[in-house]
């Protein structure tokens, strides 16, 4: 069946460090790809997604790319703030109708000032 | 709607006691999901609503958990006889038609089994 795996947290930063946490994936066919993000005491939230091979996701300085090869979609960004402190969720899902996501275990990430 | 609700947000009950947990997805939105939070874990998948189709019921960890859709809309989450074990954030999501790849999500409800 379909699996996420991402790196194990916490991670702690200082501010204007670059980020990137790892995710890869286990699934057959081409699974659109996500990254969510849960900030303290809020709901997951749609952080940025990619629906093809070689796709670019991107939103709020993080990106990511879909790379069927390495079945990979790490998450980076160049210069975190204290703003970025969340919980990060990679996650794949299925076309029309094919229902649940399969999430990650989540990465925490703690940036310092 | 402007997103999704869940109600309650918190519940706290003792062991035995039935639990029912609501979600309001966004207007319009066909699909809606059900996941559970556990401290320190990812989301596990409990059950998915398409329109008017059989629900797939595939994550639900026991009989004691069962969920209903009314209407094409609101969705209640019930867990009988609950167990410590049963102690987690729940999770609604809801998306579209058009979309159903992409989904939406409550800020749960953090239920705490005494």
């Amino acid at each position: 069946g379909d699996s996420v795996t991402q790196m194990e947290g916490p991670v702690t930063l200082s501010e204007e460090a670059f980020l990137t946490i790892n995710c890869t994936y286990t699934a057959t066919g081409y699974p659109s790809l996500f990254w969510y993000v849960q900030y303290p005491g809020e709901g997951l939230q749609l952080l940025l997604k990619a629906t093809k091979a070689d796709d670019k996701g991107s939103n709020k300085g993080f990106e990511a790319t879909y790379r069927k090869e390495t079945t990979s979609f790490h998450l980076e960004k160049g210069s975190v703030q204290v703003s970025d402190s969340a919980v990060y969720f990679c996650a794949l899902s299925r076309d029309t109708n094919a229902g649940k996501s399969t999430f990650g275990d989540g990465t925490t990430l703690t940036v310092k000032p | 709607g402007a997103g999704v609700s869940q109600s309650p947000s918190n519940k706290v009950t003792e062991k035995g006691k039935d639990v029912e947990l609501r979600c309001d997805p966004i207007s319009g939105h066909t699909a809606l999901y059900w996941y559970r939070q556990s401290l320190g874990q990812g989301l596990e998948f409990l059950i998915y609503f398409q329109g008017n189709s059989a629900p797939d019921k595939s994550g639900l960890p026991s009989d004691r958990f069962s969920a209903e859709r009314t209407g094409g809309s609101v969705s209640t989450l019930t867990i009988q006889r609950t167990q410590q074990e049963d102690s987690a954030v729940y999770l609604c999501a809801s998306s579209s038609r058009t979309s159903t790849d992409t989904q939406y999500f409550g800020p749960g409800t953090r239920l705490t089994v005494l």
